[in-house]
């Protein structure tokens, strides 16, 4: 199992960004996948989740209305699309695999990628 | 909202037992999950479902839980296992990440 995040960077407060994560190793789409960040020095805040067959999609308040999680099953490929960007984005950005197809009360991440460093700032 | 405290730090001398506790309302009627970060790396998953170890983790990890308050040891403490420690827990469609605690082996 392989996880990579893609398409961190700098990018001005109020700006976008495209978030890429390519799995490899398992059958995609047979596992909700997440995104997770955490702020340098910071703890882990956990950001949206989307099921295997990507029809149930969940978000964190704090990024609600801003940020949209898809993925690409064919492509075995994960997107975080973040828009209207704040200083409080800046963060690494991981992807995680959930152990089972839709997130439950038994559900953990056994895979998580290396991360991608997303900063915002003038 | 859902939270889950834990301590900021916890020391502990080598070879000792060190005790992680995480809380929160109504935790005993969810699951706890707990993750090793060291730093620079991604988490990795020590514990699941309260008490479970995923294979590849030593035996002198464990987990509990008591009421409201879920509670990681680690027996027999290592100075491979200093790092930060989070507990997680799913509630209401979306997941919740304890505080995290930083443990020191002195």
């Amino acid at each position: 199992v392989q996880l990579v995040e893609s398409g961190g960077g700098l990018v001005k407060p109020g700006g976008s960004l495209r978030l890429s994560c390519a799995a490899s190793g398992f059958i995609f789409g047979d596992y909700s996948m997440n995104w997770v960040r955490q702020a340098p020095g910071k703890g882990l805040e956990w950001v949206s989740s989307i099921s295997g067959g990507g029809a149930y999609i969940h978000y964190a308040e704090s990024v609600k209305g801003r940020f949209t999680t898809s993925r690409d099953n064919a492509m075995n490929s994960l997107y975080l699309q973040m828009n209207t960007l704040s200083a409080e984005d800046t963060a690494f950005y991981y992807c995680a695999r959930d152990v089972y197809s839709t997130g439950e009360a038994l559900s953990r991440f056994d895979y998580w990628g290396q991360g991608t460093l997303v900063t915002v700032a003038s | 909202s859902f939270e889950l405290t834990q301590p900021p730090s916890v020391s502990v001398s080598p070879g000792q037992t060190a005790s992680i506790m995480c809380s929160g309302d109504k935790l005993g009627n969810k699951y706890a999950s707990w993750y090793q970060q060291k730093p620079g790396q991604s988490p990795i998953l020590v514990i699941y479902q309260d008490t479970k170890r995923p294979s590849g983790i030593p035996e002198r990890f464990s987990g509990s839980l008591s009421g409201n308050t879920a509670t990681l040891t680690i027996s027999g403490t290592q100075s491979v296992d200093e790092a930060d420690y989070y507990c997680q827990a799913w509630a209401s469609n979306s997941f919740v990440f304890g505080t995290g605690t930083k443990v020191t082996v002195l």
